[in-house]
């Protein structure tokens, strides 16, 4: 079965600060893996997905994120936070072929001003 | 255009009514997808649609009923619900399955009362 844990349910950090949204999962097989960002009241937009290959992954809006398979984490991250990253954060995973995405809980990230 | 467009954006129904949310996108995406989400709580799938046909069914209450027209539309018919089922009603589309990530619409807000 599929899991995806986002250990966090809030993040704080100061704007200019390196943030970090954590995410860990389990699935049988090699998985896509995914982030998507939603903002109040809207859809959730898609940041960045792992696929295959390089282990560290470039997104939108300055956001990157790390493939640990040895750890099964998949941690979100950004050098220098903006107030405008506050909102939250899902981690999804896919298994390879199929159509099921799991998402995580969810990780409200506070960007402080 | 790379817009998954929802109408209608609110909706309020009485428990007796019938209604359908409808999803559009002109991406040429061949998967379709209707997920629930709760407030502060992660999307829950609901249906797949590959090749405008059903491929999953999260077993879901046959108040809810899916329809896919063709590639580029989806609808969600509702009859009967239930005060529980008011929630944000998100639509999505990708390319394909496995590691193409989705674009989502804005969501229907459904109030049921």
């Amino acid at each position: 079965a599929q899991s995806v844990a986002q250990p966090e349910d809030q993040v704080n950090v100061a704007e200019g600060n390196p943030l970090t949204v954590k995410c860990t999962y389990s699935v049988s097989g090699n998985p896509y893996l995914f982030w998507y960002v939603q903002y109040p009241n809207r859809g959730l937009q898609f940041l960045l997905k792992y696929i295959t290959g390089d282990n560290l992954v470039k997104g939108s809006y300055g956001f990157e994120a790390e493939f640990n398979k040895s750890q099964t984490s998949f941690h979100l991250k950004k050098p220098s936070a903006l107030v405008s990253d506050s909102a939250l954060y899902f981690c999804a995973v896919r298994h390879t072929g199929g159509f099921k995405t799991i998402f995580g809980a969810g990780t409200r990230l506070f960007v402080k001003a | 255009d790379t817009e998954v467009t929802q109408t209608p954006k609110h909706l309020v129904m009485g428990m007796t009514n019938k209604k359908s949310l409808k999803c559009e996108q002109h991406m040429g995406h061949r998967a379709m997808y209707w997920y629930k989400q709760k407030a502060k709580k992660p999307p829950e799938l609901m249906f797949v649609y590959s090749y405008e046909k059903l491929s999953i069914n999260e077993s879901v209450p046959s108040r809810f009923s899916p329809e896919c027209p063709n590639s580029s539309l989806l609808n969600l018919h509702l009859h009967a619900l239930q005060p529980e089922d008011s929630a944000l009603y998100l639509c999505a589309s990708s390319q394909g399955t496995g590691g193409f990530e989705a674009f989502f619409g804005q969501g229907t807000r459904l109030t049921v009362v």
